[in-house]
């Protein structure tokens, strides 16, 4: 079974650009996440998706942050413009399902972006 | 809020010795799992504990779950270096957090022949 897929994996980009990352979940499921883990930090949760809508977006900066999941397959996340805060590594996970014994996360590699 | 603590941060071990990671967390917990990070890599689901009392084991690592005292601990027995990696513990929590993980901020293990 194929994993979570996500690119790209590294992005060097300078303050007030943009960027947009890219997860492909495992088939079928129907919950995807999206993280955001700075260095000597657990995951904190930005946007959670049941299949192409938003479960919960509390924590994601909506000023400068925004995800979209069509079709409720892949999913982007996007930053414009990017802030020197925004350095970090961008986990995105999914699960069968959201509640009840199948939410198991499986977790993709991860983008690691770099602001300048 | 939900908050969870991990300790210690960084442990560094012996080979062959026992030693215990601990997770306290603030609310009531529907839910808490235990993950592996190795450098560079992404996290690995390792124990998921589901009502109090629930003891998982996998190899030298025992979770287990005091839903009362708000407490899971990740133990290692007779540690291998294979086991040098960073672990989180994450709590779910309908009813004080919406149904989101919250993670601890990891324990780095290392572990030293």
């Amino acid at each position: 079974e194929a994993g979570v897929a996500q690119s790209p994996r590294y992005k060097i980009i300078e303050k007030r650009q943009s960027v947009a990352f890219w997860c492909n979940p495992i088939s079928g499921h129907a919950t995807l996440y999206w993280y955001q883990q700075i260095l000597g930090q657990g995951p904190k949760l930005l946007i959670q998706f049941q299949n192409n809508g938003v479960v919960d977006d509390s924590q994601l900066p909506k000023d400068r942050f925004s995800a979209e999941r069509l079709k409720g397959v892949d999913s982007t996340l996007k930053i414009q413009p990017a802030k020197l805060e925004d350095s970090a590594v961008y986990l995105c996970a999914s699960s069968f399902t959201g509640t009840g014994t199948t939410d198991t996360q499986y977790f993709g590699p991860g983008t690691r972006l770099t602001v300048l | 809020e939900l908050k969870v603590e991990q300790n210690p941060l960084f442990l560094s071990m012996q080979e062959g010795k026992n030693y215990t990671i601990y997770c306290n967390y603030s609310t009531t917990s529907d839910r808490l799992y235990w993950y592996r990070q190795d450098p560079g890599k992404s996290l690995e689901s390792l124990f998921v504990l589901l009502s109090n009392g629930a003891v998982k084991q996998e190899g030298r690592l025992m979770a287990s779950l005091d839903t009362k005292a708000r407490l899971s601990t990740l133990h290692i027995t007779a540690a291998v270096h294979d086991l040098s990696a960073t672990y989180f513990c994450a709590v779910k929590s309908w009813t004080t957090n919406a149904g989101k993980s919250t993670f601890g901020d990891g324990t780095t293990l290392t572990v030293k022949p």
